[in-house]
């Protein structure tokens, strides 16, 4: 069955700092693959995504990444955090069979200025 | 572009009552829409699937008599929880997605709580 994992809990920062959030998934045919972020307080907004084509996705607010198909990855990567992207991030694939998203259990990433 | 609303934001009830929240897409056409439940610092659990015009589809584990979903239009879909007990208090997320290649758009969920 398709897992996704996410292997960052909970990730201090300080601004300035550089991120990367792990993200791997199971399933090995054709996936699709998606980041949400969720600031505290607020609903869910899709980051960045990937269907297809170059594997190095540029995303909103400064956030990429990279689709490395022979890991099974899909690591967020951003150079420079701010103190505003202290939220809940999580990764997201389909289900190779059936008509829904799988979640990562989440990173919660604090930012501190 | 791409909005979707709940309602209510957040309802307090009493146990054994029944509650009804709305998920609406304000300026798209939804043909698949999404439930969701989220504990605190926790990832998002799928309750179901409802296509327009056709019934839901449950995850296993979720009493779908419980559970109540009704996706009557394409930018409407109600979910009502019946009889119900402080078990049941939580966050509960929609989401709605125009087309199946589409991405899934979400609402600001709603915060139930069970007395």
């Amino acid at each position: 069955a398709q897992s996704v994992s996410q292997h960052n809990h909970h990730v201090i920062l300080s601004e300035a700092a550089s991120l990367e959030l792990g993200c791997n998934y199971s399933y090995g045919g054709t996936v699709n693959l998606f980041w949400y972020v969720q600031y505290p307080g607020q609903h869910l907004q899709l980051l960045l995504k990937y269907f297809s084509g170059d594997p190095l996705v540029k995303g909103i607010k400064g956030f990429e990444a990279e689709f490395i198909k022979s890991k099974f990855s899909f690591n967020l990567r951003k150079p420079s955090v701010q103190w505003s992207d202290t939220a809940e991030y999580f990764c997201a694939v389909p289900h190779p069979l059936f008509d829904k998203l799988i979640f990562g259990t989440g990173t919660r990433l604090q930012v501190f200025p | 572009g791409a909005v979707v609303s709940q309602h209510p934001s957040w309802v307090i009830c009493k146990s054994g009552t029944s509650v009804k929240i709305e998920c609406r897409s304000l300026d798209f056409q939804a043909t698949t829409m999404f439930w969701y439940r989220q504990f605190p610092k926790q990832s998002l659990m799928l309750m179901a699937t409802s296509n327009e015009g056709s019934k839901a589809t449950y995850e296993q584990g979720v009493e779908k008599d419980k559970f109540l979903i009704n996706h009557a239009s394409l930018t409407l879909s109600t979910l009502t929880v019946t009889s119900a007990h402080p078990e049941d208090s939580s966050f509960y997320i929609c989401s709605a997605r125009p087309s199946p290649r589409d991405t899934q758009y979400f609402g600001p969920g709603t915060r139930l709580t069970v007395l």
